[in-house]
């Protein structure tokens, strides 16, 4: 079973702090995603990688940086944290297939980060 | 616009009864994708497809791509059944994939 791991379920963290949230995937996927989940909006892409070093904007890279410096590991940086970025995070990895999103997506259980 | 829109948003049935739920796309896709997300957070990827019906276990989608619609059923549902049901799409002349609201459903015994 292919297996997304997140490093945290719960972070809390104050405005202006420079965040880390890591996710490391076992299946030697090659697509890796980082999403947001806020009431009322769905789940909205901030970035996407789909190799070591490389990486794309989603909808929504405002104030997060991303590095994919190994293929199995894919992680999200809140630079200088804002209450805004109070949110669940969702990672989750794929396959490479035609497009960057017709292979079905294995997700973490999430991070639920406050900041204060 | 790549619009994705689910209904209901909230559904509650009994323990046995049929479910039906519906989204809907605005434009030419290249796949749709059904996911399921149970309290606490974890999602999981139920079904991808591009076309016609793909079946597993109790779970039923179907797509038609003339009507811009898809449906997610659950035959003899289960109070485990309970979770939010996500639809998501992959626009073809984007190559984004849009996530609708959700929907919430749950299943008394």
């Amino acid at each position: 079973d292919v297996k997304v791991t997140q490093s945290s379920r719960y972070l809390v963290k104050r405005t202006g702090e420079k965040v880390f949230l890591e996710c490391v995937q076992d299946m030697d996927h090659e697509n890796m995603f980082w999403y947001r989940q806020d009431p009322g909006l769905g789940l909205r892409l901030i970035y996407f990688s789909y190799d070591v070093k490389m990486k794309e904007k989603g909808d929504i890279p405002e104030g997060y940086s991303v590095s994919r410096e190994k293929k199995e590991r894919f992680s999200l940086i809140l630079e200088s944290a804002s209450t805004n970025q109070t949110s669940m995070y969702l990672c989750a990895s794929s396959f490479l297939g035609q497009g960057s999103f017709n292979q079905p997506q294995h997700f973490g259980d999430g991070t639920r980060l406050s900041i204060l | 616009k790549n619009e994705v829109e689910q209904s209901p948003q909230n559904l509650t049935a009994q323990e046995g009864e049929f479910i039906t739920i519906n989204c809907s796309y605005s434009v030419g896709i290249s796949a749709l994708h059904w996911l399921q997300q149970h309290p606490g957070g974890g999602i999981v990827s139920l079904f991808m497809l591009s076309s016609g019906k793909k079946k597993h276990g109790r779970l039923i989608a179907t797509i038609n791509i003339q009507e811009k619609h898809s449906s997610l059923h659950i035959t003899a549902s289960h109070p485990r059944d309970s979770a939010v049901y996500i639809c998501a799409v992959e626009f073809r002349d984007t190559d984004k994939l849009i996530f609708g609201t959700g929907t919430r459903l749950q299943v008394f015994p």
